[in-house]
């Protein structure tokens, strides 16, 4: 049974306006949550984190908002860019002792067409 | 600050060969991972160390995988025999604790043919 689930395998958005990449978990102890994107060829490439204790954290174009009730987070891309075309995943983990381990989604292929 | 570095970078072998990946962390890291990612998924945990010291292997399929980390620094993944269900890309990751960001390698593309 998957714990991180990104139910959208593709999206495509215009160039300038937002990409909204989803994630849901199933695990309530996970308590810190990252993006990570992925180009062909390359390993994945962290790109924004949060923690249990913020329902929002913004980095440049990026943020990631969390919403623990629902068990839901989401990465806003403003404005997007060619560039960000890449596969985006979501990771959640328990912190700290033995339970860093990453636990990550399949992943959603973002075209940003210009 | 050099990155994770992998070798090689892609290799093919005929199922029932043996297969070794090699793997330096970031300089200071003291954990690292071995990830598997198949096809149209996310990266799956195979093993993590903390220095020298092997604390998860849980996912590693011991019949065939191994691992080491000898010095608590540079780690090799085997697999001995190679079977056509191990064709997937093998990253490498490392952190400067056990928890938080990871920062992976460009990893390895694996097929068994």
């Amino acid at each position: 049974d998957q714990q991180v689930k990104q139910n959208s395998p593709s999206l495509s958005v215009q160039e300038g306006r937002i990409s909204i990449l989803n994630c849901d978990y199933t695990n309530s102890m996970f308590d810190y949550f990252l993006w990570y994107k992925k180009y062909p060829a390359e390993g994945p490439t962290f790109l924004i984190s949060i923690s249990s204790i913020k329902d929002k954290n913004e980095d440049g174009r990026f943020t990631v908002f969390l919403n623990k009730s629902a068990k839901h987070l989401s990465l806003h891309i403003v404005p997007s860019q060619p560039g960000d075309s890449a596969v985006y995943f979501c990771a959640a983990s328990v912190e700290g002792g033995s339970q860093g381990n990453l636990i990550f989604g399949k992943g959603t292929k973002l075209s940003v067409k210009p | 600050e050099a990155g994770v570095v992998q070798s090689p970078r892609y290799k093919i072998i005929e199922k029932k060969q043996p297969v070794a990946f090699w793997c330096n962390p970031i300089s200071g890291h003291n954990t690292l991972y071995w990830y598997r990612q198949n096809l149209g998924q996310g990266p799956e945990l195979l093993i993590r160390y903390e220095n020298e010291e092997a604390v998860d292997d849980s996912q590693l399929p011991k019949d065939r995988f191994s691992a080491e980390r000898l010095k608590g620094v540079d780690s090799t993944l085997k697999i001995q025999p190679a079977e056509l269900g191990d064709s997937a890309v093998y990253l490498c990751a490392s952190s400067s604790s056990g928890w938080g960001t990871q920062y992976f390698g460009p990893g390895t593309r694996l097929l068994v043919l």
